[in-house]
């Protein structure tokens, strides 16, 4: 079973804040992922890291950032929330040499 | 390029149906080929998964065959439950720009009645 938590569950926010989204695994992974999920269920990779200090940008393009300066932890920042970053946020993480990703049990924000 | 098509949904079953859920693949190379499930209001838990061609991956009554002949890994249930209402993602490991990467299908969601 994969120990991969993300905080808060829930979170609903006026426009403009700026909001960062915590993800941390206790698994030891070296990479980690952040995707967002439509309403219409597909995932889209957002930012990914394959170890400290390495970020990289994912499939789509988001106005969000990521930072990687624990292995354990993988955060996601957004500077000024917009009505448009109304979504769930789901991280995963994965070991070197493997290819299944362990997921958290996402965030689900809403921006008004 | 890399690409998982499954099945659209949403399907509608009664308990103790049949269930299959289609999908096929477009990739280079070998892909490791990956069922997850999404319980509501949760994250993705993996299902099952295949490595290889003819692999058979197995999981609470599901299983998937890989099939490199038809690029296909069907999602298969002899009898499902209302507990197993879900969404279900298809998904394939691939290599893009040096980056190792989970391709995902679009999601089929699936009702179970009792």
């Amino acid at each position: 079973e994969a120990d991969i938590y993300q905080t808060p569950r829930y979170l609903v926010i006026g426009t403009g804040k700026k909001i960062t989204l915590e993800c941390s695994q206790t698994m030891g992974h070296d990479k980690m992922y952040w995707y967002q999920q439509d309403p219409g269920m597909e995932l889209h990779l957002i930012h990914y890291s394959y170890g400290v200090n390495s970020t990289e940008k994912g499939d789509l393009s988001s106005e969000s950032t990521v930072s990687r300066i624990r292995t354990e932890h993988f955060p996601l920042t957004l500077e000024s929330a917009r009505p448009s970053h109304t979504s769930q946020y789901l991280c995963a993480s994965s070991a070197v040499g493997g290819d299944t990703q362990y997921f958290g049990p996402g965030t689900r924000l809403t921006v008004l | 390029g890399n690409s998982v098509t499954q099945m659209e949904g949403p399907v509608t079953l009664s308990e103790e149906a049949f269930l299959t859920i289609n999908c096929t693949y477009t990739a280079t190379g070998y892909p490791s080929l990956f069922w997850y499930v999404q319980y509501p209001g949760e994250g993705l838990q993996l299902l099952l998964k295949a490595t290889k061609a003819d692999d058979k991956g197995s999981n609470k009554g599901f299983e998937a065959t890989y099939r490199k002949e038809t690029t296909s890994f069907h999602l298969e249930k002899g009898s499902v439950q209302v507990s197993d209402s879900a969404v279900y993602f298809c998904a394939l490991s691939a290599t893009q720009g040096g980056s190792e990467k989970l391709v995902f299908g679009k999601g089929t969601k699936l009702t179970v009645n009792p």
